[in-house]
């Protein structure tokens, strides 16, 4: 298996513009997760899905995030209108069980100007 | 996050000496994984503790679970400069909401 794939790698992008980031997980596990990563915030947990239905999405900073898992392979966040304090690394990572190893993918590093 | 303390912050460690990094909970901990960074990259899982007690290896890094401190420790031995990145702990503590809560990690440094 490839692992976690996520993109972009890197996007910049201007204060206003929507930003999708994508997220292919490890064939066969049933839970995605999407995290963000700041040098002020460190990790941060912003919503997990169970077999493609978000579960608990309270990280999830405010309206202009939303999360989307149409099927088992496929997974995007998505903001609109994007921020310049949008700016992070944003990792997806899935696992087989919640408890379990959670394999990440490399993360997209955001940048808003 | 507060409810998972991390230490050192940071550390430079020379070649071939042992380090020890700890992760500290301010709840129960129901249990503890580590992981590791590369600057730019995804985290490397590298073990998962459950148990009071519990004991894993892998290679020269050793990890440990204290239930009773609320603790775990990463012990690397012989460090190489294959060592080095930043160690984050994850944990399932009380009153999470089923989440793991994140340490902000450790950046390890290995001078040649």
């Amino acid at each position: 298996d490839a692992g976690v794939i996520q993109s972009p790698r890197h996007e910049v992008t201007e204060m206003g513009q929507e930003v999708t980031l994508r997220c292919k997980p490890i064939s066969g596990h049933d839970y995605l997760f999407w995290y963000r990563q700041t040098m002020m915030r460190g990790l941060e947990l912003l919503i997990y899905f169970n077999n493609n239905v978000p579960i608990d999405d309270s990280g999830m900073p405010e309206d202009r995030f939303s999360a989307k898992m149409p099927n088992a392979s496929f997974s995007t966040l998505k903001i609109q209108p994007s921020e310049p304090r949008d700016s992070a690394v944003y990792f997806c990572a899935s696992s087989f069980e919640f408890y379990n190893e959670q394999f990440f993918g490399p993360g997209t590093r955001l940048t808003v100007l | 996050s507060q409810e998972l303390e991390q230490s050192p912050q940071s550390l430079i460690v020379q070649e071939g000496k042992n380090l020890t990094i700890n992760c500290t909970s301010s709840k129960t901990l129901y249990g503890l994984y580590w992981y590791k960074q590369k600057y730019g990259e995804g985290l490397i899982f590298l073990m998962m503790l459950q148990k009071g007690g519990e004991e894993k290896s892998h290679e020269k890094i050793t990890a440990k679970l204290d239930e009773k401190k609320q603790q775990s420790s990463l012990h690397i031995t012989a460090s190489q400069p294959s060592h080095a990145g930043i160690y984050l702990c994850g944990a399932d503590i009380a009153d999470s909401n089923y989440q793991l809560i994140w340490g902000a990690g450790t950046k390890l440094i290995i001078k040649p």
